[in-house]
């Protein structure tokens, strides 16, 4: 079956480094998505990988390795209002989206 | 720009009513749309997708169908509602599959059974 594995949540102090971690397994591969979406709210596009590397959006960050079925999210600076949660989603070999079940972050002062 | 709107943002429904719930897409011509549920602790599930007007395709038989009766409008309907259909229902958009394949999402309709 299809497979996204992605922590449930995690705490980060303001100001400093967090990394989300997602693995995925599923049948075929055309690009990985980071959503982020705030309580009560819809979900809003982050960033998309389909090659290996390191793509840098202002304070935050996507890496890829599709050898290790392997992404994770990084975000800088961290603000309070980066409080939310973090989906990553796989396209598989069919175009469909598969999605994780999100990681709560939570931003302490 | 585009824009997508979904409504009732809220509904509290009892079982066995019908349920309704619209969305429509602006700023695009002949978009891909969707309808997800998200429940608690779980990812988004599509429920429904099409690529055109009349073209509906289902990802999961459950008691619940969507029709598109104009190119941006997208409706999710039920006969009889169950109490496992309360969730959050999301509408989306996007230029085409094969393309980035980047979703862009309604404000959400969260629907309580009762």
């Amino acid at each position: 079956g299809q497979n996204i594995d992605q922590p449930t949540e995690m705490t980060a102090t303001e100001g400093a480094i967090v990394q989300i971690n997602c693995t995925y397994q599923t049948s075929g591969f055309n690009g990985l998505f980071w959503y982020q979406q705030h309580a009560g709210e819809a979900p809003t596009f982050l960033s998309y990988n389909v090659l290996d590397g390191l793509e840098e959006k202002g304070r935050f960050s996507s890496f890829l390795s599709r050898s290790k079925g392997y992404s994770y999210l990084l975000l800088k600076e961290l603000q309070m209002k980066d409080s939310a949660s973090y989906l990553c989603a796989v396209m598989d070999s069919n175009y469909q989206l598969i999605w994780g079940a999100g990681t709560k972050l939570i931003i302490k002062p | 720009s585009q824009t997508i709107h979904q409504w009732p943002a809220t509904l509290v429904q009892p079982v066995g009513s019908p349920l309704s719930l619209e969305c429509t897409v602006e700023g695009t011509s002949n978009p891909n749309l969707y309808w997800y549920r998200q429940a608690a602790g779980r990812g988004l599930q599509l429920l429904f997708y099409s690529v055109g007007i009349g073209q509906i395709s289902s990802e999961v038989p459950q008691n619940l169908s969507a029709s598109r009766p104009q190119d941006r409008q997208f409706i999710l309907s039920s006969k009889k509602l169950l109490l496992s259909d309360s969730g959050f229902y999301l509408c989306a958009w996007s230029v085409g599959t094969g393309h980035t394949g980047e979703l862009f999402f309604g404000e959400g309709s969260r629907l309580t059974v009762l």
